[in-house]
């Protein structure tokens, strides 16, 4: 089994409708971590956790909530999706019992998502 | 600001030549150094890091890169590409998060490779 899941792995909703991307881990990460990727763009970080009461803002966040329900689990939400939120979208995991900045993310194999 | 930039897009080689994806990155701390590749339809996976000490640094499936400080650059390398390496790669590098000791990964935009036969 995947270390890293995501569900769903595609999805086509349309514009103000709510959506939520969820991913969990069997991997015992503390940290986990929400990007898209656009085209050209590579990798945006959206949000990112260090831990269950630690939920922080990436470079791309407008738009966007999440939720940590567990240490394993961490949600995405779009509250009302747009059509220029139509993108992949990534879950990574991190482990930060190494103590070392930037350490190595492991990740799932996207969703899909397309705002008509 | 930090940040990473990859300078070609796209690059075709011939199955059996050699390869070099270019990497430039902008930090002002030691920088912690990474490389993933992408399939079509998969995640990321880890090719390679670098953290420290050697700077010519192994990574699987025959790739290595070799950190320049001096160029702020960080090359991925492989002598003889086969065609199962078509997929795009991604540079990224690790930076401090505030004070603390944690971090997160700033990418590059991507380098798409397609393989010739």
């Amino acid at each position: 089994d995947a270390d890293v899941t995501q569900t769903p792995r595609n999805r086509i909703t349309k514009t103000g409708k709510r959506i939520m991307l969820e991913c969990s881990q069997t991997k015992g990460h503390d940290r986990m971590y929400w990007y898209r990727q656009d085209p050209g763009l590579g990798l945006q970080l959206i949000y990112y956790s260090f831990d269950v009461k630690d939920i922080n803002k990436g470079e791309i966040s407008d738009g966007y909530s999440v939720s940590r329900q567990a240490q394993a689990k961490f949600s995405l939400s779009l509250e009302s999706a747009i059509p220029n939120q139509t993108a992949l979208y990534f879950c990574a995991t991190s482990d930060s019992t190494r103590g070392q900045v930037g350490q190595e993310q492991f990740f799932g194999p996207g969703t899909r998502l397309t705002v008509l | 600001a930090q940040s990473v930039t990859q300078p070609d897009i796209h690059i075709t080689v011939s199955e059996g030549a050699s390869l070099e994806l270019r990497c430039n990155y902008s930090y002002g701390a030691t920088p912690y150094l990474f490389w993933y590749v992408q399939s079509p339809g998969q995640g990321l996976q880890l090719l390679l890091k670098y953290f420290s000490g050697d700077t010519l640094v192994q990574g699987i499936k025959g790739f290595e890169a070799e950190f320049k400080r001096s160029q702020s650059s960080f090359n991925l390398r492989k002598p003889s590409v086969h065609w199962s390496d078509a997929a795009e790669y991604f540079c990224a590098v690790g930076v401090r998060v505030g004070s603390s000791n944690t971090g997160k990964l700033i990418f590059g935009q991507g380098t798409t490779l397609q393989v010739k036969p």
